[in-house]
C-alpha cells in the first residue's frame, strides 16, 4: 500500500515569496492534517479536512497560509508571503478515521531565507 | 490552558536496559492517547493507542500505561537497542469533539552499545 506522498522534499525561498506544498493521502483516508514542526519540537496541528470540508483551521496564520482539499483527495498548503519563522518541516498526514492511527508523509522542508 | 510535558528532552540507557519515557498533560482528559517514534529526516510512525479505561497495552517489546488520575503516560522500551535509538513523541486527543491530535515536543532517545 502506498503511503503518504508530499513534495516538494525541501524548498528553499527568500521572505516575502510564496510556496506551495502538495500532499496525497493514503487511498480511502477521509481525514487529512497539515502539521508544522518547528527544529526541536513537536508537530502542530495547522489545519484538518474531513473529506473536503475544514474540520479545524484554528491554528492557521490565515493571513498568510491557505490550504485546500481538492475533491478530498489532494491537498496543497500554500505561503503567502514566507516569513523567517516559518522555516520549519509541513507534515501531511492522513488517517482512515478521525480517531485513529495517523500516517505521515516524509514532510517538506521550507527554509526561508 | 492545556499542557503536554515529556520528560527530558534526551535520555541515553545502556544497550539491554529498559528505557521509561514520560508524557504528562493538565486540565483536560483525552479519550485516548497514541505514541509515535520519529527518526531524523522523517514523518512521525504510529506505535500504540492506549484508551482512557484501559490501564496498560502492549506490543512485543512495548508497553504503554496510562493513568488518567495522575494525567500521565508512560512508554516502556524493554531489551532496548541502538535501533531504538529515536524520538517518541506522545499525542492526546486534546479536542474532545473533532478529534485533533496534539503532540508533545518528544523525548530523544540514544541506547548505547
Amino acid at each position: 500500500e502506498a503511503g503518504v506522498a508530499q513534495s516538494p522534499r525541501y524548498k528553499i525561498i527568500e521572505k516575502r515569496q510564496s510556496v506551495a506544498f502538495w500532499c496525497n493521502p493514503i487511498s480511502g483516508h477521509a481525514t487529512l492534517y497539515w502539521y508544522q514542526q518547528i527544529l526541536g519540537q513537536g508537530p502542530k496541528l495547522l489545519i484538518q479536512f474531513q473529506n473536503n470540508g475544514v474540520v479545524d483551521d484554528s491554528q492557521l496564520p490565515k493571513d498568510r497560509f491557505s490550504a485546500e482539499r481538492l475533491k478530498g483527495v489532494d491537498s496543497t498548503l500554500k505561503i503567502q508571503p514566507a516569513k523567517l519563522e516559518d522555516s520549519a518541516v509541513y507534515l501531511c498526514a492522513s488517517s482512515l478515521v478521525p480517531e485513529g492511527e495517523l500516517f505521515f508523509g516524509e514532510g517538506s522542508r521550507l527554509t526561508v531565507l | 490552558s492545556q499542557k503536554i510535558e515529556q520528560n527530558s528532552e534526551a535520555l541515553n540507557i545502556q544497550e539491554g536496559k529498559t528505557a521509561t519515557l514520560t508524557c504528562n498533560y493538565t486540565n483536560y482528559s483525552p479519550a485516548y492517547l497514541q505514541w509515535y517514534r520519529q527518526d531524523p529526516g522523517r514523518g512521525p510512525v504510529f506505535l500504540l493507542l492506549i484508551r482512557e479505561n484501559e490501564k496498560e497495552k502492549r506490543k512485543e517489546r512495548l508497553k504503554v500505561t496510562f493513568d488518567t488520575t495522575l494525567k500521565q503516560s508512560l512508554f516502556h522500551i524493554t531489551a532496548s537497542q541502538p535501533a531504538d535509538s529515536a524520538t517518541y513523541l506522545c499525542a492526546l486527543d486534546m479536542s474532545g469533539s473533532a478529534r485533533q491530535l496534539t503532540f508533545g515536543s518528544g523525548t530523544q532517545l540514544t541506547v548505547l552499545p
